[in-house]
């Protein structure tokens, strides 16, 4: 079944250190985007990508880089993790092709930083 | 700034019916989305105004007023399984989504 899958689901990793959270999809899409979700907010955009050339800055870049390793790989990256960056983490996938160009969003990465 | 507004919580009972609401500010307007995420998961898409009036799909229905920056998820015959958050999201001038926090539905027998 088309799918977007995110690894790891669950990391825990104290102040300072280097994470990478991986996402991945079978569905074709051409769009991908990188979103976190705090308690009390919306969901907030990092990062986006319309194809493996484009990268953009959404709302809260700053921290976080990202490399589109293909169509179907978008990864995210915390160069040097700190406690506010605690937070559910969402790939979310788009085709501009259809009717509403709706975002199907992986299963989320929670990650703690200490 | 860009705003979306939703209640953060509402109760409702088993078979009845709920209306949640949304009203936004946003740069633009290119469509409004309802998503539907249950606790730990992810979000998933319920329905989409982009015109004035109701999309209705099933017991869930979503009316749109772009006049006044208001739209409203509906939902009727509720089960226990309808417990959720409930997203609201502008697509705005630049083409991106702006949420809301999301609106916790808790279900009562």
């Amino acid at each position: 079944d088309a799918d977007v899958t995110q690894t790891p689901r669950n990391r825990i990793t104290k102040t300072g250190k280097r994470i990478m959270l991986e996402c991945s999809q079978t569905k074709g899409h051409d769009r991908m985007y990188w979103y976190r979700q705090d308690p009390g907010l919306g969901l907030r955009l990092i990062y986006y990508s319309f194809d493996v050339k484009d990268i953009n800055k959404g709302e809260i870049s700053d921290g976080y880089s990202v490399s589109r390793q293909a169509q179907a790989k978008f990864s995210l990256s915390l160069e040097s993790a700190i406690p506010n960056q605690t937070a559910l983490y969402f790939c979310a996938t788009s085709d501009l092709h259809r009717d509403y160009n709706e975002q199907f969003f992986g299963p989320g990465t929670r990650l703690t930083v200490l | 700034g860009q705003n979306i507004d939703q209640p953060t919580e509402m109760t409702a009972t088993e078979g009845a019916i709920v209306q949640i609401n949304c009203t936004y500010q946003t740069s633009g307007f290119n469509g409004l989305f309802w998503y539907q995420q249950h606790a730990g998961e992810a979000p998933t898409f319920l329905s989409y105004n982009v015109l004035d009036g109701l999309e209705e799909k099933g017991r869930f229905s979503s009316f749109l007023s772009r006049s006044k920056g208001y739209s409203y998820l509906l939902l009727k015959e509720l089960q226990m399984k309808d417990s959720a958050s409930y997203l609201c999201a502008v697509r705005d001038s630049n083409y991106q989504l702006i949420w809301g926090a999301g609106t916790k539905l808790i279900i009562k027998p």
